[in-house]
């Protein structure tokens, strides 16, 4: 059975500064990873996923995340936060054989002015 | 649109009164799932399926139920809600590796 673990459950942050949002993993076969967007009182939203290929993926909104096998993470990073980040921002790993997707608790991304 | 489609919203019940929360899509996908989100603890599988009446047990299945007569529907039964039950309920709706397609969610409070 796979798991995630999502290092930090509070992140705040300033507008305009960087931010990192650390997942790891665990698996002992190949893994779809995942990264969702929950903004306040909505539901969950696709950020960006790793299937295959690149390591390096990135969503339209400037959020990027690194797949790295050797240290089973999945770490999310955007150079400059907007206000409108806020969020709880939720790291998920399937493999690829099963549907099942297994979530992390979540980080809640506050960003202040 | 492609969408997975929930309801209520929100309800507030009763202990003990029987309850069914409402899941369509319209994206023609084979598996569904139901999860509960509980701060602290993320996001917790309940119960799936891969195709109609085909179900299975998820991470916390008791207390529920869950049918698929038909593949665009999932709802989810409470038969006896216990407060323990008061949570943040998503749908959800996929293609094999493709990441989950979300509902709006349903706020239950159960007192």
């Amino acid at each position: 059975a796979q798991s995630v673990t999502q290092l930090d459950s509070q992140v705040p942050v300033f507008e305009e500064a960087p931010v990192e949002l650390r997942c790891n993993y665990s698996s002992s076969v190949s893994v779809y990873l995942f990264w969702y967007v929950q903004y306040p009182n909505q539901g969950l939203q696709l950020l960006l996923k790793y299937l295959s290929g690149s390591t390096l993926v990135e969503s339209i909104n400037g959020f990027e995340a690194e797949f790295n096998k050797s240290q089973t993470s999945f770490h999310l990073r955007k150079p400059s936060v907007h206000i409108s980040d806020t969020a709880e921002y939720f790291c998920a790993v399937s493999t690829f054989n099963d549907y099942k997707l297994s979530f992390g608790a979540g980080t809640t991304v506050t960003v202040r002015a | 649109e492609a969408q997975v489609t929930q309801n209520p919203r929100y309800l507030i019940t009763v202990t003990g009164k029987k309850l069914t929360v409402t899941c369509s899509q319209n994206m023609n996908h084979e598996y569904m799932s139901w999860y509960r989100q509980d701060p602290g603890l993320g996001l917790r599988q309940i119960y799936y399926s891969m195709n109609v009446e085909v179900t299975d047990k998820g991470d916390v299945p008791e207390g529920y139920k869950v049918s698929r007569k038909e593949k665009r529907n999932f709802p989810l039964i409470l038969e006896s809600p216990s407060p323990n039950q008061t949570s943040l309920y998503f749908c959800a709706s996929s293609l094999p590796g493709g990441g989950y397609t979300f509902g709006s969610g349903t706020r239950l409070t159960v007192v």
